[in-house]
């Protein structure tokens, strides 16, 4: 089956902007997560939904928004954008979440802010 | 939240057994240990996932010992393509669907030919 899909695979956007990531989780799957990856932070958890609902978040500024629609399609928002916020950003899908562990990621969409 | 630390990097010969530490000296009862492993330009890819003694999946084994401490993922005879970088990731259950997800530093994997 089709593996986990994240659209756009690079984005340049410059300093104050806004910007919208998407993920297609895998056929079935209702949990998808989503993290940032930098050199200096590592893998950062940023938040899941499950069935349309946030159930989890990391330690995020509220700049950093998502939404989950009923077809367990994602996207993830970021306004007021910072040079901070360059990063591979990954999209991860799961059967339940809660207990299920086992995550399948997208291949990431690389955010440029300058 | 369970705090990891893993080697940075580690270098190994093709064919022989690779074991990765990650140290992880406040976990909780309830907590899992899972590993993943990252190519360049790739999402990590979930490898096994234990919560005490010994796991054991077609590519790789997981070794817990009795305090949990600590864990260590084990790669039996690898080769070139396992080179990449390895996380720990331990999963903090606070509830239903409130888990901490705590991904360890990393460990970057040298296969030599």
């Amino acid at each position: 089956k089709a593996g986990v899909t994240q659209t756009p695979r690079y984005l340049i956007k410059t300093r104050g902007q806004q910007v919208t990531l998407s993920c297609s989780p895998i056929s079935g799957h209702r949990s998808v997560s989503w993290y940032q990856q930098t050199p200096g932070q590592g893998l950062q958890f940023l938040f899941e939904y499950f069935s349309e609902t946030q159930r989890n978040k990391g330690n995020f500024p509220g700049r950093f928004s998502g939404r989950q629609f009923s077809n367990s399609r994602s996207e993830m928002n970021v306004s007021t954008l910072e040079l901070g916020d360059s990063a591979l950003y990954l999209c991860a899908s799961s059967f339940a979440g809660t207990g299920d562990y086992e995550q399948y990621f997208g291949p990431g969409t690389r955010l440029t802010v300058t | 939240l369970a705090k990891t630390t893993q080697p940075i990097s580690m270098d190994s010969y093709e064919g022989q057994e690779v074991n990765i530490t990650c140290s992880h000296n406040n976990i909780a009862t309830n907590d899992y240990i899972t590993w993943y492993q990252q190519f360049p330009s790739q999402g990590p890819r979930f490898i096994i996932q234990g919560y005490k003694t010994k796991v054991t999946n077609e590519v790789a084994s997981l070794f817990i010992p009795a305090d949990r401490k600590s864990s260590t993922l084990s790669l039996p005879r690898v080769s070139l393509s396992d080179t990449a970088v390895y996380y720990c990731l331990v999963v903090s259950p606070y509830g239903f669907g409130n888990e901490k997800l705590t991904f360890g530093t990393g460990t970057r994997l040298t296969i030599i030919p």
